[in-house]
């Protein structure tokens, strides 16, 4: 079975500061896939970033990195030079063997301020 | 290119009542989703498909939850009757193939229903 963790429930930062976004998982599947997704108070689930469990090099995506630790079984989402639009829910999500659900987390609310 | 479209926005209704949301995915894609979005919760999937065939139903509550996508484009998710606990966010999203880890879901805007 799979599980996605993600245990900060909120967090603020300032306008312009850099964040960063816990997540780990747990996968008995060799290859999988691991998402960000950004929904804002209008409930649109937005795809920000993915990384390849074989994949070589960290992803990025403008602002987005995705800090993965595979032995560590983390993905972890940076935001740079945050912005008052990045206030959102933050979900990361997993996909395994083919075919097979994106499982979310719990996702992490961030406020940022001015 | 436009994104996945839902119908409607939202909708109240009484418990014991029917209602039905629409999805049409983004043109050429072959799989589309249909999630619960309870309010405080990731998404959870309720069912799967495969152009016009169902890859996974299993968290489907199918006394009550039904859909179909019976030329392999559109989308409909029927409930009948309705429950309390019915009340979350139906969020449809479709993908370009479906079967590898990497395909990349794409949501719409969701159908917040509330049921009273």
């Amino acid at each position: 079975a799979q599980k996605i963790t993600q245990t900060q429930p909120g967090m603020f930062v300032q306008e312009k500061e850099a964040v960063t976004l816990d997540c780990t998982y747990d996968t008995s599947d060799p290859s999988y896939g691991l998402f960000w997704y950004k929904q804002p108070s209008s409930g649109e689930m937005i795809f920000l970033i993915y990384q390849g469990s074989y994949d070589q090099q960290n992803a990025t995506e403008g602002r987005y990195s995705l800090n993965f630790q595979k032995a560590r079984k983390s993905a972890n989402l940076v935001i740079s030079a945050s912005q008052l639009g990045d206030s959102a829910m933050y979900f990361c999500a997993m996909r395994g063997r083919s075919w097979g659900k994106l499982q979310f987390g719990a996702g992490t609310q961030v406020v940022v301020t001015p | 290119e436009a994104g996945v479209a839902q119908s409607p926005r939202y909708k109240i209704i009484e418990k014991r009542q029917s209602v039905a949301f629409w999805c049409n995915p983004i043109s050429g894609h072959a799989t589309l989703y249909w999630y619960q979005q309870i309010l405080g919760q990731g998404p959870k999937l309720l069912i799967q498909f495969q152009n016009n065939g169902v890859v996974d139903d299993s968290q489907l509550p199918k006394d009550r939850f039904s859909a179909e996508r019976l030329k392999g484009v559109d989308s409909t998710l029927k409930i009948q009757p309705a429950k309390l606990e019915d009340s979350a966010v139906y969020l449809c999203a479709s993908s370009n193939k479906g079967q590898t880890e990497a395909d990349t879901q794409y949501f719409g805007p969701g159908t917040r229903l509330t049921v009273l």
